[in-house]
Order: structure tokens, then C-alpha cells, then sequence
């Protein structure tokens, strides 16, 4: 199984949808919660931390789901610059290594 | 605001070189690590590095690896004899504390440095 699985899209939408990115995550003990953005060629960039209690920022917000080890992501109010591969990423319990989701690609069009 | 480095951009070896991939983190942070990403394929970890030494590495980071922090700016990744299939983008990343240490450390990234092995 993997360790840490999403769909990998693409997911064509217009401009100022509303979109949603799910991921799963198979170790339990899983500490911390992300999710990054990567534009084509280029670093991951932290998009947002996940807290337990659910957090937003701007048009994004992010949820996570300890019972059943999952994490979303919501886009509002979709631009054409939010295009791009979205990460969801876990540090496990211990060490401090993050693991990658394959990524979601995300293209808005006009 | 405060950024990983990396040099160079791109690199292109033959099969056998041996290379050296340099970054510069972010000065204040204290844990280093350097991730691959092969051409269409998910981010992957390799080592992580702190108070001078190795804290965790992968099964990726074979015998072929190494990393040194031969002075007090810059984070270096050897491979000593390249295979093809080490072709890809190399991240270097820092942070404050360990990913893993504190809830939500966040791990900056660098540009990354293309490697391509002919």
C-alpha cells in the first residue's frame, strides 16, 4: 500500500470553481500534515499546514481526518495561477523524513 | 526573504563521474536534507543531516552517497559513481527543527538541481 495516496487528476476547472483534493495516508502514527504546491520544474513550496482542528487560509482551507487518515484540501473562488501539482505530505512519528503523495494536477482555465 | 540555494541549475555527467550537488540553507536552520525527484515520478527522501551528522537516509542512499558539511554555509551531495538511473531533480532542503520534531515544521526547499546522466 502506499504511503501516502492521491488522485492524481488532472482536474480541469474554470475560473472561480470550487475545487477539492483528497489524499490518504497509511501510517497511523503520522505526526504532521501539508499540504505543498509544485509548479512544473520547480521546488515544492509549502502551500499550508493541516491541524487536527481544521485550518484556512485565504480561499484555502484544510482538513484532516485522524480516524480515517485523510487530509483535503479546498479550493475556492478558483484563479488561473493556482494551476499546478498539489503535494500532500506526512512526517511520520518519528524521524524527520517527509513523505510525498504523487500530486493532484490542478489546471483552471478561463 | 531568507531562501535554500542551489548550484548548479543543471548538470550533466557521464555514467561512472562522480558529482557534487551544493546548496546553501537557510542560515538559522539547523536540520538539512536533500529529496530527488525523478522526471514525473513523486518527491522521495533521501538523508537527512543534523549537528554534523547523518540523522536518517533512505534505501536510495546507498553506498554511492554522501553528504558533508564542509564549512559553516554550505550542504554538499556526492554521488561517487553515476548510474542513469540517478538522472534527475535534486532538492535541498532545511529547516528550523526537525520535520518531524515539532507539529508542522515547515522544510523550505531549494530551486533544485537537474542531473542528467548520459
Amino acid at each position: 500500500r502506499k504511503e501516502v495516496e492521491q488522485d492524481p487528476g488532472p482536474f480541469n476547472v474554470p475560473e472561480g470553481a470550487t475545487v477539492a483534493f483528497n489524499c490518504t495516508y497509511s501510517n497511523s502514527a503520522s505526526q504532521s500534515f501539508f499540504w505543498y504546491r509544485q509548479d512544473c520544474r520547480k521546488e515544492p513550496k509549502l502551500l499550508m499546514s493541516v491541524y487536527s482542528s481544521g485550518n484556512e487560509d485565504g480561499r484555502f482551507t484544510a482538513q484532516l481526518n485522524r480516524a480515517s487518515q485523510y487530509i483535503s484540501l479546498l479550493i475556492r473562488d478558483s484563479k488561473l495561477s493556482d494551476s499546478a501539482t498539489y503535494l500532500c505530505v506526512v512526517n511520520e512519528e518519528y524521524g524527520n523524513k517527509l513523505v510525498f503523495g504523487a500530486g493532484t494536477i490542478l489546471r483552471v482555465k478561463s | 526573504e531568507p531562501e535554500v540555494t542551489q548550484t548548479p541549475s543543471h548538470q550533466v555527467t557521464q555514467m561512472g563521474q562522480e558529482v557534487i550537488l551544493r546548496c546553501v540553507p537557510i542560515s538559522n536552520h539547523l536540520y538539512f536534507y536533500w529529496y530527488r525527484q525523478i522526471l514525473g515520478q513523486k518527491v522521495e527522501f533521501l538523508v537527512s543531516f543534523y549537528n554534523n551528522e547523518i540523522s536518517e537516509k533512505s534505501e536510495i542512499f546507498d553506498d554511492q552517497f554522501s553528504v558533508e558539511r564542509p564549512d559553516g554555509s554550505n550542504f554538499t551531495l556526492k554521488i561517487r559513481s553515476t548510474k542513469l538511473e540517478d538522472s534527475a531533480m535534486y532538492f535541498c532542503a532545511s529547516s528550523e527543527q526537525g520535520t518531524g520534531a515539532f507539529m508542522n515544521t515547515e522544510a523550505f526547499f531549494g530551486q533544485g538541481t537537474r542531473l542528467t546522466v548520459v
